[in-house]
């Protein structure tokens, strides 16, 4: 399994309001390193959507937010929209496996 | 435009090796660390390895530790990943991925989709 844990599949109605999870440990989130966020559309690649825990960058709708506390992060959805439709997954850099690492991805459904 | 391009991708045998190739234009390239990462049917994204902007620092994943080797030529902006003893597992679309500081990723290609078939 991942070192980050998000859960497979969350699901909201249009301009609802919906929250992925990302929880890790002390070796990456805990230990102070950075959390983002990436947003893959299906059939593309996948596009950065949220750095350093709460950064949009530029062209990102202010929609899409992101926090952190403790070993964990959260990204939230506002106002959803059928183009939210995709996969999201979380990344960060884990200490004890020198490395960045991903978490297993999250399949938004927008109902 | 800021822009990355892989190739190199395609069908190898068991055992066999690939060496992909990412060109790079649109930026500063000696200004970036850069990253692969790949992606399986129906699976998730992994990250695979980072490699600084004087390849003085080079990471790898666990799963291709020994048997990927990144590199970079900053005079012709490419990056680079040599994959050898090529498994089933290897099946994926590979990524290259701009470092965006802090470990994130911010410009990526759109792939090139490597199969391993026996």
């Amino acid at each position: 399994q991942s070192v980050l844990t998000q859960p497979p599949s969350v699901s909201g109605a249009p301009g609802r309001r919906v929250t992925i999870s990302c929880t890790g440990s002390s070796s990456n989130i805990g230990a102070g390193y950075d959390l983002h966020w990436y947003q893959q559309l299906p059939g593309t690649a996948p596009k950065l959507l949220i750095y350093g825990h709460s950064n949009r960058p530029s062209g990102v709708p202010d929609r899409f937010s992101g926090s952190k506390s403790g070993t964990s992060a959260s990204l939230a959805i506002t106002g959803l929209q059928a183009e939210d439709e995709a996969d999201y997954y979380c990344q960060s850099y884990d200490s004890s496996l020198s490395g960045l690492v991903f978490g297993g991805g999250t399949k938004l459904t927008v109902l | 435009e800021v822009q990355l391009v892989e190739s190199g991708g395609g069908l190898v045998q068991p055992g066999g090796s690939l060496r992909l190739s990412c060109a790079a234009s649109g930026f500063t390239f000696t200004s970036y660390e850069m990253n692969w990462v790949r992606q399986a049917p129906g699976k998730g994204l992994e990250w695979l390895s980072f490699i600084s902007v004087s390849s003085g620092t080079i990471y790898y994943a666990d799963s291709v530790a020994g048997r990927f080797t990144i590199s970079r030529d900053n005079a012709k902006k490419s990056l680079y990943l040599q994959m050898n003893s090529l498994g089933a597992e290897d099946t994926a679309v590979y990524y290259c991925a701009r470092g965006g500081g802090y470990y994130f990723m911010d410009v990526w290609g759109k792939g090139t989709t490597v199969t391993v078939y026996s």
